[in-house]
């Protein structure tokens, strides 16, 4: 079965320092991997999703960035944090276009930015 | 423009007291249809899927149903177990997720 995983759990930040964000996936292969943030009381909002290794789209212009090194490792960075910047990140995977249709998510981390 | 909204926003019930949540939606080309559970500080759990019109999907006190416009979730006799946020997204034809801000819902023993 697959498994998607996230650390770390919680993270607080001062104003300017970066950031990185690690989730794995376990189980598939060549999924679609998203970046979301909750905010306080708030519906997702869809940060970034990767097609495949070093395929990248952004959907919110912002001072976060989005790798994918491997096949089932997304990693979100920023070189300085916000205050803003502050939330709820969720990842999560999907199946190839065409395949499994279902987005499964992590168990999130919590980050403070101070 | 693709949206998904979710009402009410929030809902206390009665242990046992059944009641519907509503999903509705404007998307180009539905891809599906998803429910998810959140529990506070949590990731959403995945309940449902639904692809087509007239569809159904149960899972032990819900059942999820589909229209051209809205779906709905069932909540019938629920339990105080039952308390979470409740998230409804779409897939569209360009395999882009788009999410309600959910609904909380609150049963009380």
């Amino acid at each position: 079965s697959q498994t998607i995983h996230q650390w770390p759990a919680t993270l607080v930040q001062p104003v300017g320092s970066p950031l990185s964000l690690e989730c794995t996936v376990e189980g598939t292969s060549n999924p679609n991997l998203y970046w979301y943030r909750q905010a306080a009381g708030r519906g997702l909002q869809l940060l970034f999703y990767s097609v495949g290794i070093g395929q990248i789209s952004s959907e919110v212009p912002q001072n976060l960035s989005a790798s994918r090194p491997q096949d089932r490792q997304f990693i979100l960075s920023s070189k300085k944090l916000l205050l803003s910047d502050s939330g709820f990140y969720l990842c999560a995977w999907s199946g190839p276009f065409g395949g499994q249709e279902t987005q499964y998510f992590g168990p999130g981390t919590r980050l403070l930015v101070l | 423009e693709d949206q998904v909204t979710q009402s009410p926003e929030a809902l206390r019930l009665q242990e046992g007291e059944s009641s519907s949540l509503n999903c509705s939606y404007t998307v180009s080309g539905l891809r599906g249809l998803f429910w998810y559970r959140q529990d506070p500080g949590k990731g959403p759990e995945f309940l449902f899927t639904l692809y087509s019109a007239g569809e159904e999907k149960e899972k032990e006190r819900l059942k999820a149903t589909l229209t051209k416009k809205e779906s709905f979730l069932h909540i019938t006799a629920p339990k105080p177990e039952d308390s979470a946020t409740y998230l409804c997204a779409v897939r569209d034809n360009f395999n882009k997720f788009y999410f309600g801000s959910g609904t909380k819902l609150n049963v009380k023993p």
